[in-house]
């Protein structure tokens, strides 16, 4: 398995686009959590589904943030629009069931001028 | 709000020394888990210890849980230039819990 894809690798975009992140997970994990992270804050949650499902969006930082989850082998995350604070590392990471040991992507450095 | 919480920050070593990387918690857990992160790239799951476990080894790792104490700790043993990252504990709280909860992780330096 290639294990947790992620594109694209960094995004460089300017105040008010939208940007969207694309995941695709190792097949048959029925868990999928997207994560930034940052200097200042560490590795937050921001989304977690099961089974195609959203089942905790409380980490979602504000409605720009959107996260979609369409079948069990793609899910992305969107903002919209973005701004210059949203710069960071954008992580997908999936797992067989949530408890259980998480296999994280490469990331995507998202910077927003 | 964070669970775990890495001691120390950074921690530079000589090649073939030991490094200890410890971790307190707040709550109750289900289990711990060990990540490493390369610079600039993503976690790399390396050791899962249940609440009812206290050691676990996995090759030159050896993790210990004290629950009493809430704490853990991350032994590795006869270091290498490659095992220079940083190491972050997460915590899963509860069953049926599925949140990941990161401390703001350890720096290792590994000095060949």
């Amino acid at each position: 398995d290639a294990g947790v894809i992620q594109s694209p690798r960094h995004e460089v975009t300017e105040m008010g686009q939208e940007v969207t992140l694309r995941c695709k997970p190792i097949s048959g994990h029925n868990s999928l959590f997207w994560y930034r992270q940052t200097m200042m804050r560490g590795l937050e949650l921001l989304i977690y589904f099961n089974n195609n499902v959203p089942i905790d969006d409380s980490g979602m930082p504000e409605d720009r943030f959107s996260a979609k989850m369409p079948n069990a082998s793609f899910s992305t995350l969107k903002i919209q629009p973005s701004e210059p604070r949203d710069s960071a590392v954008y992580f997908c990471a999936s797992s067989l069931a949530a408890y259980n040991e998480q296999f994280f992507g490469p990331g995507t450095r998202l910077t927003v001028l | 709000s964070q669970q775990g919480e890495e001691d120390p920050q950074a921690l530079s070593i000589q090649e073939g020394e030991n490094a200890t990387m410890n971790c307190s918690y707040k709550t109750s857990i289900n289990n711990l888990q060990w990540y490493r992160q390369n610079s600039g790239r993503g976690l790399v799951h390396l050791i899962l210890i249940r609440s009812n476990e206290r050691e676990k080894h996995s090759g030159r790792l050896r993790v210990t849980l004290d629950t009493s104490k809430k704490s853990s700790s991350l032994l590795i043993t006869a270091s290498r230039a490659a095992d220079t990252a940083s190491y972050f504990c997460a915590t899963v709280s509860g069953a049926g819990s599925y949140q990941l909860t990161f401390g703001k992780g350890t720096k290792l330096s590994v000095i060949p």
